[in-house]
């Protein structure tokens, strides 16, 4: 029944290993996205991705990388993780396209945090 | 830069009374404008979404918005204690449906 689902909700680990978050909608979306959110809860997208093809990179280092195997699933894969990325990260879908179907489902979030 | 702004609160109000929320945005292109509500450890939920000026209601929601003010605000009546959360304004602005900008949030307590 989930909507939006990723797995691990949880991921501990130490400086400099890769880690990779999983993201799943079945709502028949065109459009996902990965969203950061930091200590003082701001939300700040990262990629948006529709049909599986990437659509906005908001500035992200180059360490972390997306994929979509299809429109269905996106996928975080994170290099050389550092302390600043410990944060809490979301996967959302939305029904894409136009601004006016933008409203956007979020998955649980895995909270990532670097030691 | 494309901002949208929120006073991050806390936002304190007794059971039953009117809770009103206030966001404004930078862009004077925005197309549409979305309110979530996020409980503490817990993933944002939309709540209302608006895309023309005036009201909208849904149930004890009103979203008003406001494209000349460049104003978006959210009013809660009969709040209750299950209201209490973070609420985040949400804008996509000119550039399309792909990217949206959240404010930071305004914490709301309801006591009962």
């Amino acid at each position: 029944d989930t909507a939006v689902s990723q797995t691990p909700k949880y991921l501990v680990t130490q400086m400099g290993n890769d880690k990779s978050i999983k993201c799943e909608q079945n709502l028949g979306h065109d459009t996902m996205y990965w969203y950061k959110q930091d200590s003082k809860k701001f939300l700040k997208i990262m990629f948006s991705y529709n049909n599986k093809e990437l659509i906005i990179n908001e500035t992200v280092p180059n360490r972390f990388s997306p994929k979509s195997p299809d429109k269905a699933h996106l996928n975080l894969h994170i290099n050389s993780l550092e302390l600043g990325d410990s944060a809490v990260y979301f996967c959302a879908s939305s029904q894409g396209g136009l601004a006016v179907y933008n409203e956007q489902f979020f998955g649980p979030g895995t909270r990532l945090t670097v030691l | 830069q494309k901002e949208v702004e929120q006073n991050s609160g806390p936002l304190s109000v007794p059971e039953g009374a009117i809770a009103s929320l206030n966001c404004t945005y930078s862009d004077r292109g925005s197309q549409s404008f979305f309110w979530y509500r996020q409980y503490s450890g817990k993933s944002p939920e939309l709540i209302m979404s608006i895309y023309s000026n005036g009201d909208k209601e849904d149930g004890r929601f009103t979203a008003q918005l406001n494209k000349a003010s460049q104003y978006v605000s959210l009013l809660i009546r009969d709040s209750q204690p299950s209201d209490s959360a973070t609420y985040l304004c949400a804008v996509n602005p000119d550039t399309g449906g792909f990217k949206t900008i959240f404010g930071a949030g305004t914490r709301l307590f309801v006591k009962a």
